[in-house]
């Protein structure tokens, strides 16, 4: 079975700082993992995602995420927080293709951004 | 490229009555799934459909709830004799056929269930 966890309800950060979301999965096969933000009332965008290969991944809207295999972590950041990165955002993982495709989700995570 | 569509966005209804949700994949998108967002918690997966088959119903409630996505038309979750605890955000996600990773879920802006 898999999961996620993302430890925290809510992340507060001054606008300009820097932005750490962090995730771990617990996972039986080679993990395919995505972050997804979601802004109020609207669905899930995605992020970035890691399939195979580089182990950095870099997504939309300046975030990015680091694989790391011995920490069974996959945390999001961006180097400097603006206004419109307010929003819930939740990591995912999956097996695979196919049957094995279906998303596992984190309870995700507030981002709040001060003036 | 019309994103993922749902129908209606908010609907609610009486203990009892029978909900219908409807997802329209994108074009060219043959896979639908289906999650249920409820208060103060993440996604859970419910189904996974392909056209007339369904491929994973593992997270679906084992009574009162079905879904279907048939050759011609959207995708359609029902709910039965809906109940207080139904009351959530059920979202819709399609991707393409899949040939090779994982390709991305694209979600739609999901039909936010209310039981009175």
């Amino acid at each position: 079975a898999q999961s996620v966890t993302q430890l925290g309800s809510h992340v507060s950060v001054s606008e300009g700082a820097l932005v750490l979301l962090r995730c771990n999965y617990s996972s039986s096969v080679p993990p395919y993992l995505f972050w997804y933000v979601q802004y109020p009332n609207q669905g899930l965008q995605l992020l970035l995602k890691y399939t195979t290969g580089a182990t950095l991944v870099k997504g939309i809207n300046g975030f990015e995420a680091e694989f790391k295999k011995s920490e069974t972590s996959f945390h999001l950041t961006k180097p400097s927080a603006h206004m419109s990165d307010a929003a819930e955002y939740f990591c995912a993982v999956s097996k695979g293709t196919g049957a094995n495709s279906k998303l596992t989700f984190g309870k995700g995570i507030t981002l709040s951004v001060r003036p | 490229n019309a994103g993922v569509m749902q129908n209606p966005r908010h609907l609610v209804r009486r203990r009892g009555q029978e909900a219908r949700l409807r997802c329209s994949p994108m074009k060219g998108h043959s896979h639908v799934y289906w999650y249920r967002q409820l208060p103060e918690e993440g996604l859970k997966f419910m189904v996974y459909l392909q056209k007339e088959n369904i491929i994973d119903e593992s997270g679906m409630p084992k009574e009162r709830f079905s879904a279907e996505f048939p050759k011609e038309g959207p995708s359609i979750l029902r709910i039965q004799q809906v109940v207080r605890g139904d009351s959530a955000a059920y979202f819709c996600a399609s991707s393409p056929p899949s040939g090779g990773p994982p390709d991305t879920q694209y979600f739609g802006p999901g039909t936010r269930l209310t039981v009175l």
